[in-house]
Order: structure tokens, then sequence, then C-alpha cells
């Protein structure tokens, strides 16, 4: 079944313990991409990958990062937490470029930061 | 600064009513607008637009996109409690690679 598979779907830890939300696709797509969604502010993209070893900053990067060593997997690390990134999370992907019809959403991580 | 604004923010009906759900925007070389609905957790696509004035159908569900006034409207009919969710609209920009999303209209469809 083509999918795209977020782990942990939740997680509570505290302030500036390090963190990874791991995402992988199995659908050989080339972008993937990182929303984080917030009450009032709707979804916002945090960073993206075209490609294997390319990734680029979104709107909200900031206490954030990524790596693309496989086209599969996008994990997302949050070195030192803080409570302003509580939210709700979003790995997508799509086969090439970013397509909106044919985004595929995981199923979400909704991250409590103490 | 591009920008999607969605109205209502919250919409409480009942079973067989009908809703109309709007979506305007201001981003710069759009390419397409696109309707998403949300209801346990991960959005699920429902519509792309990217002509003026020709609808898109899915069963009770109905899209049409303005581009000189710049905005779209969701209509759903005759509402069923499965209907409620989160309806997201989105702009993608014909020069970047980013999806720019509204904050989301909430439906609830009561008995």
């Amino acid at each position: 079944e083509a999918q795209v598979t977020q782990n942990p779907r939740y997680l509570i830890t505290v302030t500036g313990k390090k963190l990874t939300v791991t995402c992988s696709q199995n659908m050989n797509h080339e972008y993937m991409s990182w929303y984080r969604q917030d009450p009032g502010l709707g979804l916002r993209q945090i960073y993206y990958s075209m490609n294997v070893e390319v990734t680029d900053k979104g709107d909200v990067p900031e206490g954030y990062k990524v790596s693309r060593k496989e086209k599969r997997n996008f994990p997302l690390i949050l070195e030192s937490p803080s409570p302003n990134q509580t939210s709700l999370y979003f790995c997508a992907s799509s086969p090439t470029g970013m397509r909106g019809e044919k985004l595929f959403f995981g199923s979400g991580t909704q991250l409590s930061v103490l | 600064e591009d920008k999607v604004v969605q109205s209502p923010l919250s919409l409480v009906v009942h079973e067989g009513d009908t809703v109309t759900l709007n979506c305007s925007y201001e981003v710069t070389n759009f390419r397409s607008l696109l309707w998403y609905k949300q209801e346990k957790k991960a959005p699920t696509f429902l519509f792309m637009l990217t002509s003026s004035g020709i609808e898109k159908k899915s069963g009770r569900l109905s899209s049409i996109l303005d581009k000189k006034e710049l905005f779209s409207i969701l209509n759903i009919t005759a509402t069923q409690t499965g209907d409620s969710a989160i309806y997201l609209c989105a702009v993608e920009a014909g020069n970047t690679d980013k999806l720019i999303f509204g904050t989301g209209t909430r439906l609830q469809v009561f008995p």
C-alpha cells in the first residue's frame, strides 16, 4: 500500500532534549516536505527536499534540521526543542517536484514540549 | 507577502443543509488552487483548479475558481455527518515549490 509513515504519532518531551521525527515513503517519490499545523495559522512549511541530498528552507525553518540521505527517508530533527515547537507535524511527498494534487500526507505527529 | 484567507473559520449546520466555504488569495505567479479535507489527521486531496469559471464536481461537492477576483468557493450540498472535517484551501505559486495554505474552515454537521 502506498503510504507516508511518520513516527512517533504522539510525543511528549522536555525543553532542550534532542528528538527526531522519522518520515518514510514507499512510492519512490522525489519530493518530500515537512509542515507544522497550529490553530489559527494553518499548515506552514518547515523544510522541503526536491531529491536526495537536496534540502531547502520553507517558511518556518528556525529550530529544525532535516537530512535526505536516501530517497525514501526525510527525518525532522529538533536539536533543542522549545515549548513554541509544540504542534502537529506532517510529512508529505509527491512524485516529482511539489504537485499539490499528488501530495501524500503522513498521519501526523503530535508533539508537546514541556 | 503571499497569503491565503479562508472564511468562515467555523461552521455548524444540520444534516441536509447546503454550505459554501470561501477562499481568497494574494499570490504572485499563481499556478493552481487546491482544496483538501482533513478529518482525523492527514489532509486528503479534493480538487485542483487552474482555470476560471470551470466547475469541478465530485458527488455532493463542487468548487469553482475566479482568477479575476482571486477567490474560490467549495460547495457541499445535502451535508452529512461524514462531511464534518476541516477544509483546507492552498495555492501553488508557479515560481516556487511551495504550497501556501489557508487556516482552514472547520465544518461540523449534526444529525
